[in-house]
């Protein structure tokens, strides 16, 4: 079945600094779907890809899709502490007609400031 | 997310005791998810709903079961049949075409 590997598992990040986590799925994706998840909450949406190459920004966070539709990445800049979290993938396949997601394991993101 | 409401927050089961997670959502969704979360791990799909009197089982569906009487209800019940129940679960629901919108989750403990 469809698996969707996210690396890294864990962040350390300086405030201020960069960093990237990346998304690979087994299988063709329809779709992927960026989620936060704050420590204590639940999974909030951040965004959708579905275009081939496509790129998104949100103020500091940039998102981008694969061009085999494959894979994604997110790359943060300028780390703050509101950035606190772990961020998940989630890959919806190309014949999947329920709207299922396959969630990465994530990226749990620390802040030092 | 405001729409989707999940109780308990806090749920303790007893040894061989089952026991029914309430998921309620007034956004007219259709679909609607239960995953588990274990500590430091990702989602995972237990059962799913896209239309009311019918379900499918995800990806780890033992030891659960559900119902789909109502568009805006998906309750979840941990069977005793679940040797590890201890996890946090999350509902979701989606509109056509729309990602997933998260309940608050209900963290379940063994006695």
């Amino acid at each position: 079945g469809q698996q969707v590997m996210q690396i890294p598992q864990y962040q350390h990040v300086q405030e201020g600094e960069d960093f990237t986590t990346y998304c690979n799925s087994s299988t063709t994706l329809s779709n992927i779907q960026w989620y936060k998840q704050r420590p204590g909450g639940h999974p909030v949406f951040l965004i959708q890809l579905v275009k081939s190459g496509e790129v998104k920004k949100q103020k500091r966070l940039t998102f981008q899709f694969g061009e085999a539709k494959k894979n994604s990445s997110l790359h943060i800049t300028a780390t703050q502490t509101t950035d606190v979290g772990t961020y998940f993938c989630a890959g919806q396949e190309t014949t999947d007609s329920w709207g299922k997601l396959q969630f990465g394991a994530g990226t749990q993101v620390v802040v030092t400031p | 997310d405001g729409g989707i409401t999940q109780s308990p927050k806090y749920l303790f089961r007893k040894e061989g005791q089952n026991v029914t997670l309430s998921c309620e959502q007034n956004l007219n969704h259709d679909a609607m998810y239960w995953y588990r979360q274990d500590p430091g791990q990702g989602l995972r799909l237990i059962y799913y709903s896209q239309i009311v009197n019918d379900f499918q089982k995800g990806d780890i569906a033992e030891g659960y079961s559900v119902s789909r009487e109502k568009k805006e209800s998906f309750p979840l019940t941990v069977t005793s049949a679940q040797k590890n129940p201890t996890a946090f679960y999350l509902c979701a629901s989606r509109g056509v075409n729309q990602p997933q919108h998260f309940g608050d989750g209900t963290r379940l403990s063994i006695l």
